[in-house]
């Protein structure tokens, strides 16, 4: 059963444009998300976070919107750029755990110049 | 400072071996969690440990095992290799735990079993 769920294998954005990257959940009682990026033959690395008490967090051109009701988020790129070509994979944390965390199947960005 | 080291880097294994991997955290950080990373599944959790103890588990076989040091440094053990064990495995560490505090992930190991 897959709690964490990233329906879009694969994404294609123009350089300078947007990228939405999408992120769905089905257990009501997580209360912290992540994003992390992984580059080919790397580990993943840190990205941004939002508690559940906010609904949006950004970080330079990051930005990370929650929708509760929905279950969803998304993290935004602005601009989007050659670099920003990885794999994002959102993550979610139970409410009062620390020693575990869920992480969705995976989008890979591909920037186009 | 020195990031999270995993070794080794890449194995090669046939079926019915074990093998055991290696992983070195953040220096400070107490919790360490594995895991496996497949094309079709993406990350999926292995275990936490945190101060010597585990403290999770993922939905692995009992094949899969693993411990952690009194200096933080963990191992991961997998016996009786089967064909669809082949994966990169991922080791984090952090401070506290995986939950609420950024972790950073080692290169990882990337085992194929034949």
């Amino acid at each position: 059963d897959q709690q964490v769920k990233q329906n879009s294998p694969s994404l294609s954005v123009q350089e300078g444009r947007i990228s939405i990257l999408n992120c769905d959940y089905t257990n009501s009682m997580f209360d912290y998300f992540l994003w992390y990026k992984k580059y080919p033959a790397e580990g993943p690395t840190f990205l941004i976070s939002i508690s559940s008490i906010k609904d949006k967090n950004e970080d330079g051109r990051f930005t990370v919107f929650l929708n509760k009701s929905a279950k969803h988020l998304s993290l935004h790129i602005v601009p989007s750029q050659p670099g920003d070509s990885a794999v994002y994979f959102c993550a979610a944390s139970l409410m009062n755990r620390d020693d575990k965390i869920i992480f969705g199947k995976g989008t890979r960005l591909h920037i186009l110049p | 400072k020195a990031g999270v080291t995993q070794t080794p880097r890449y194995l090669i294994k046939t079926r019915g071996q074990q093998v055991t991997l290696s992983c070195s955290p953040i220096s400070g950080h107490r919790s360490v969690s594995w895991y496996q990373q497949t094309p079709g599944q993406g990350l999926q959790f292995l275990f936490e440990y945190f101060s010597e103890t585990q403290r999770n588990k993922g939905n692995f076989p009992g094949r899969f095992s693993g411990r952690q040091f009194s200096n933080s440094r963990s191992e991961m053990n997998v016996s009786t290799l089967e064909l669809g064990d082949s994966a990169l495995y991922l080791c984090a560490s952090s401070k506290t735990g995986t939950g609420r505090h950024e972790q950073y992930f080692g290169p990882g190991t990337r085992l194929t079993v034949t």
